[in-house]
């Protein structure tokens, strides 16, 4: 069984541009979650998808956003990239049966300039 | 709000010597807890879960883990590091999230360094 996919492997990118990142679940998982982990913050919950839709987000801006296929894959975009944003990005998913914890992609290593 | 502290965050052990992370959570029920290791470079892989039941729970790679509501604790343990298991450790407690979803709230994390 595949795991979660992600792509690119890293991402160099201008402030002010922006950032498309691709995750792909685990077949028969329905929910795609976004982490990002920046040095010295640890993981933070950025967002949730579920059947197509966003379901929840964290304590982020709106140039955060993205979006879920219909197979479930998933896309996340950040907008206007400013410095801070460097960092790895994981995606994760899940069939909702939450005591199995999530299955994490090897990220995303986005890095602004 | 839930959170998690891991109030190591580096650990020297010589290879061979046994292992103790702490980690310790804040929440309001009865929390699912996880712990996640990774390598440099990599995402998490999952090293072990505890949701209910026995409060002592064996994981991947020889790790365990004891759960201690008294203490609001989940340390984990290992009787004998391989110099392999020098990595980054997460310890996480699971929520749940408006609409049903599920959100990790992760700790910092404790940087293992294993000296041959």
């Amino acid at each position: 069984e595949a795991g979660v996919t992600q792509s690119p492997t890293h991402l160099i990118k201008t402030r002010g541009q922006q950032a498309t990142l691709r995750c792909s679940p685990i077949s028969g998982h329905t929910s795609v979650y976004w982490y990002q982990q920046a040095l010295g913050l640890g993981l933070q919950f950025l967002l949730w998808y579920d059947e197509g839709e966003e379901r929840n987000r964290g304590n982020f801006p709106p140039r955060f956003s993205g979006r879920q296929f219909p197979n479930y894959s998933s896309e996340l975009n950040v907008n206007a990239l400013e410095l801070e944003d460097s960092a790895l990005y994981l995606c994760a998913s899940s069939s909702g049966q939450f005591t199995y914890g999530y299955t994490f992609g090897s990220g995303t290593r986005l890095t602004v300039v | 709000a839930q959170s998690v502290t891991q109030p190591d965050i580096h650990i020297t052990v010589s290879e061979g010597a046994s292992l103790e992370l702490r980690c310790n959570y804040s929440y309001g029920a009865t929390p699912y807890l996880f712990w996640y290791v990774q390598s440099p470079g990599q995402g998490l892989q999952l090293l072990l879960k505890y949701f209910s039941g026995d409060t002592l729970v064996q994981g991947i790679k020889g790790f365990e883990a004891e759960f201690k509501r008294s203490q609001s604790s989940f340390n984990l343990r290992k009787p004998s590091v391989h110099w392999s298991d020098a990595a980054e450790y997460f310890c996480a407690v699971g929520g749940v999230l408006t609409g049903g979803g599920n959100k990790l709230t992760f700790g910092t994390g404790t940087q293992l360094k294993v000296e041959l």
